[in-house]
């Protein structure tokens, strides 16, 4: 079955560590997508990439980084410049064009910083 | 700027009754309307959208939302709940903005369903 896999589930970072995300999705999507969630401030986007090689700063891209080397694939790395990274991390593929969309999600990670 | 409201973090409602939960967007064109739904620790998955056309939206699990532009709002229901409908909703609005499309998202509201 095609979907989002995010890996690891849990993943725990020390102080002045970077680490990093993964996201591989097998649906051909071109555009893809990191959000950050918070309790209670719902969704908020990170980084968004169209196609491989290209990618946007969101909302919140301060002490993280991105890359797209292949299609498939759209990890995210939390750098130690990132003061509060505990949170729940989400990776979205778009799928359509033009007035007719959507998203899929993975399953997401959840980082604690120990 | 674009926003979305949902103006109840939490809701709680016994199993059998119906839902309405609401969502206001501030969006100057045609809005594209998503809601989703995320169990603990789980993903988003889309319960259904709006694009065009037909105000009132059937999606998944029985659920369904009337997009009202008077009103500026795009809240979704259910007649009769279920146990298994607790979990966090989410309203979001799409965005299409320098060659990009992109979701902005509510806070969420926390559906609790007691027996």
């Amino acid at each position: 079955d095609g979907g989002i896999t995010q890996s690891p589930k849990y993943l725990f970072r020390k102080e002045g560590q970077n680490v990093t995300l993964s996201c591989e999705q097998n649906l051909n999507h071109d555009a893809m997508y990191w959000y950050r969630q918070d309790p209670g401030q719902g969704l908020r986007l990170i980084y968004y990439s169209q196609i491989v090689n290209d990618f946007q700063k969101g909302d919140i891209a301060e002490g993280y980084s991105v890359s797209r080397e292949k299609k498939e694939s759209f990890p995210l790395t939390v750098t130690s410049a990132q003061k509060n990274p505990t949170a729940f991390y989400l990776c979205a593929s778009k799928q359509g064009t033009g007035n007719n969309y959507g998203y899929t999600f993975g399953s997401g990670t959840r980082l604690t910083v120990v | 700027a674009q926003s979305v409201t949902q103006p109840d973090i939490h809701i709680t409602v016994s199993e059998g009754a119906s839902l309405e939960l609401r969502c206001n967007y501030s969006y100057g064109a045609t809005p594209y309307l998503f809601w989703y739904v995320q169990s603990p620790g789980q993903g988003l998955q889309l319960l259904l959208k709006y694009f065009s056309g037909d105000t009132l939206v059937q999606g998944i699990k029985g659920f369904e939302a009337e997009f009202k532009r008077s009103q500026s709002s795009f809240n979704l229901r259910k007649p009769s709940v279920h146990w298994s409908d607790a979990a966090e909703y989410f309203c979001a609005v799409g965005r299409f903005s320098g060659g990009y499309n992109k979701l902005i998202f509510g806070a969420g509201t926390r559906l609790a369903v007691h027996p």
